[in-house]
């Protein structure tokens, strides 16, 4: 299995701040990785494709970056209701996709 | 605009069968896509369970060994978890979701809660 290790597991960071997460795969993994954000209650919230494709609708203070084993989301400038959870996933290699282990964000 | 709704028992024995359905609306699971299975442990961890395609292939997380399956109803827009054997390592949230081999995941259920108990 490719193992996803996600960094920082939590952080507080202030309103306008920018904000980076990260996620290293065990292997290349070839860009096919997803972020993802989930608050309280709910389901995850696809936010970004393909290491770096903002999916409609997610505001473009989100982006990704990354190739082969190095991937990071960047939020650009810290807003209140970016609070939550974020994930990566890799879909390169299955059976099976992984999952990072999540960042806790939270406002300072 | 496409939609899937989990539902399931909420409550299982330990080695018993848990089976969920997930109830798609807004797209066809014949016309394309893989249907996924995708858990959240208490303690947030995610787990990709398995999926069945578009063509009724079906791939699964080996972890689970021999003790998952993924079925479908094509008429209904449906597709099925059972997990056999259950214990309460099974205890979960439990998401189904939409993917593209391109795209990942885009679109989640909600997620049912199953809890696993005596």
């Amino acid at each position: 299995d490719i193992k996803m290790t996600q960094s920082p597991s939590s952080m507080y960071a202030s309103l306008g701040e920018r904000v980076t997460i990260t996620c290293k795969a065990s292997q290349d993994i070839n860009s096919y990785l997803s972020w993802f954000q989930q608050k309280p209650g709910k389901s995850p919230k696809t936010l970004i494709y393909r290491a770096n494709r903002l999916v409609d609708g997610v505001p473009s203070r989100f982006s990704g970056s990354g190739s082969g084993q190095d991937y990071s989301l960047t939020i650009s400038s810290l807003e209140y209701e970016d609070m939550g959870i974020y994930y990566c996933l890799q879909y390169d290699e299955f059976p099976p996709w992984t999952f990072g282990g999540g960042t806790k964000l939270e406002i300072k | 605009d496409v939609q899937l709704q989990e539902s399931g028992p909420g409550l299982v024995k330990p080695s018993q069968s848990l089976s969920l359905t997930c109830t798609v609306t807004g797209y066809s699971i014949t016309s394309d896509y893989a249907w996924n299975w995708i858990r959240q442990f208490p303690g947030n961890k995610l787990e990709w369970m398995g999926y069945i395609s578009y063509s009724g292939s079906t791939s699964y997380n080996p972890s689970l060994k021999s003790r998952i399956s993924i079925t479908r109803d094509t008429s209904k827009n449906q597709f099925f978890l059972q997990l056999n054997s259950v214990t309460t390592e099974d205890t979960a949230t439990y998401y189904c979701a939409r993917a593209g081999t391109y795209y990942g995941p885009d679109y989640w259920g909600q997620g049912t809660t199953l809890t696993v108990s005596s």
